[in-house]
């Protein structure tokens, strides 16, 4: 069963500071397929970050990713207070594999 | 402006049927491939199932194979969802989302139905 594994569960900064979350593949992955999300309360999911690396329309250039094969790195380079929410890793454009990561919260120190 | 519009969510008892309507606005449904995926209370994010752009392959969790029925509209711009021996453990807002090209990630999504299964 393919798994993909953040971490870490929540992350715990101020305003301003970086943000470094990590997800882990069970196996080896296209780059190409790694997708990253932001969820705030209440609302939907919004698509931040696809193909490991490409940030999606609207995302602010703070937002970068990284990594290939099983490792990959979500990083916020100086935290705003609109960042504060959970962020998602998921595998997409395998089929029939979309499967999300548990996800990591980061909030306000 | 490119909308996804969740309908048809509600109070349902075990064992019992749903179906979830997804309209779509702003951009070409017909060449777009379409998922469900739901959130349970608290709980991350549950891909559910998938419908090509023009219905040729479906793929499912599965959790919810032959309970659930992905199938759309290119006509009407519609996505659809039929649940059927729903359990407690479905409860939870289930969301659309479009596909940004292929079969590659989400880029546009619905604000969400809830669906509660209870006694």
């Amino acid at each position: 069963e393919f798994v993909l594994t953040q971490s870490p569960g929540t992350l715990s900064l101020s305003p301003g500071e970086r943000a470094t979350l990590s997800c882990r593949a069970s196996q080896s992955i296209n780059s190409r397929s790694l997708a990253w999300y932001q969820q705030k309360p209440g609302q939907a999911p919004r698509l931040l970050i696809y193909g490991a690396s490409n940030r999606a329309a609207g995302t602010p250039d703070r937002f970068s990713g990284s990594g290939s094969g099983t490792d990959f790195t979500l990083t916020i380079s100086r935290l705003e207070p609109e960042d504060f929410a959970v962020y998602y890793c998921q595998q997409s454009g395998v089929p029939p594999q979309w499967t999300f990561g548990q996800g990591t919260k980061v909030e306000i120190k | 402006q490119e909308y996804l519009v969740e309908s048809g969510g509600g109070v349902v008892q075990p064992g019992g049927s749903l179906t979830l309507s997804c309209a779509a606005s702003g951009f070409t449904f017909r060449t777009s491939g379409m998922h469900w995926v739901r959130q349970a209370p608290g709980q991350g994010l549950q891909w559910l199932a998938f419908i090509q752009y023009d219905d040729s392959n479906k793929f499912y969790v599965d959790s919810v194979k032959g309970r659930f029925t992905i199938s759309r509209d290119n006509s009407r711009n519609t996505l659809y969802l039929q649940m059927s021996s729903l359990r407690v453990e479905d409860t939870a807002v289930y969301y659309c989302a479009k596909v940004l090209r292929g079969t590659g990630p989400l880029d546009l999504w619905g604000q969400g139905t809830q669906v509660t299964v209870s006694s």
